[in-house]
């Protein structure tokens, strides 16, 4: 079964709009945490923002901010005010621990392409 | 600080030729990973080790090996290539098990 579940391949947005990228989980570890990275063409991977799974209030960055829906397990990130170096692929992540043995899954990312 | 620092950039290799791709990171982490990313997918975990001394592995480990004799290295050897492993390897390092990991730029491999 898929742990990590993105289901936008692909997003085209204008600058300036917010943008919502969306990720479901499974898991049933009562303790986990959700992840997002950007990669841009260049190839690196940049952490962008974190949620644990006991946080009470939903992660926020600067422009990104995560909507954290326990119940639905779901957790979207939100771009606000996009940016043309917004562009690039956005990986959501989860760490949960099965057996002991933490490790960290991610989704098959999003392409995220912002319209001058 | 140079973070997570990988060696080579890039890499071919002929079918059964060996090679150990180089990871080291100057932020005394004690967590650290070896990712596989394959094109138009998301990364996949090889490897990891939870301090000096002691690897795990991730959910892809097969063709490869590991080890970490100090905090800072933690190289991945490929010992027969196969084509299988053409794929972009990431190697990673962070404070804890639940703390944002630090991405080394990559390493390119071809095996043909």
């Amino acid at each position: 079964a898929q742990k990590i579940t993105q289901t936008q391949p692909g997003m085209f947005v204008q600058e300036k709009e917010a943008v919502t990228l969306d990720c479901t989980y499974d898991t049933s570890d009562p303790s986990y945490g959700l992840f997002w990275y950007k990669q841009p063409s260049s190839g690196e991977m940049i952490f962008l923002i974190y949620q644990g799974s006991y946080d009470q209030q939903n992660a926020t960055e600067g422009r990104y901010s995560l909507n954290f829906q326990k119940a639905r397990k779901s957790a979207n990130l939100v771009i606000s005010a996009s940016q043309l170096g917004d562009s690039a692929m956005y990986f959501c992540a989860m760490r949960d621990a099965n057996f002991g043995n933490e490790k960290l899954t991610f989704g098959t990312g999003t392409r995220l392409t912002i319209i001058p | 600080n140079a973070g997570v620092t990988q060696t080579p950039k890039f890499r071919i290799l002929k079918i059964g030729q060996s090679m150990t791709l180089q990871c080291t990171q100057d932020m005394n982490h004690n967590y650290m990973y070896w990712y596989r990313q394959d094109p138009g997918m998301g990364l996949k975990l090889i490897y990891y080790s939870v301090g000096a001394g002691i690897t795990d592995k991730g959910e892809v480990p097969n063709g490869y090996n590991v080890s970490r004799s100090t905090t800072e290295d933690f190289p991945l050897r490929l010992e027969l290539a196969a084509p299988s492993q053409t794929s972009v390897y990431f190697c990673a390092s962070s404070y804890s098990i639940s703390g944002e990991q630090y991405f080394g730029p990559g390493t390119r491999l071809t095996v043909t």
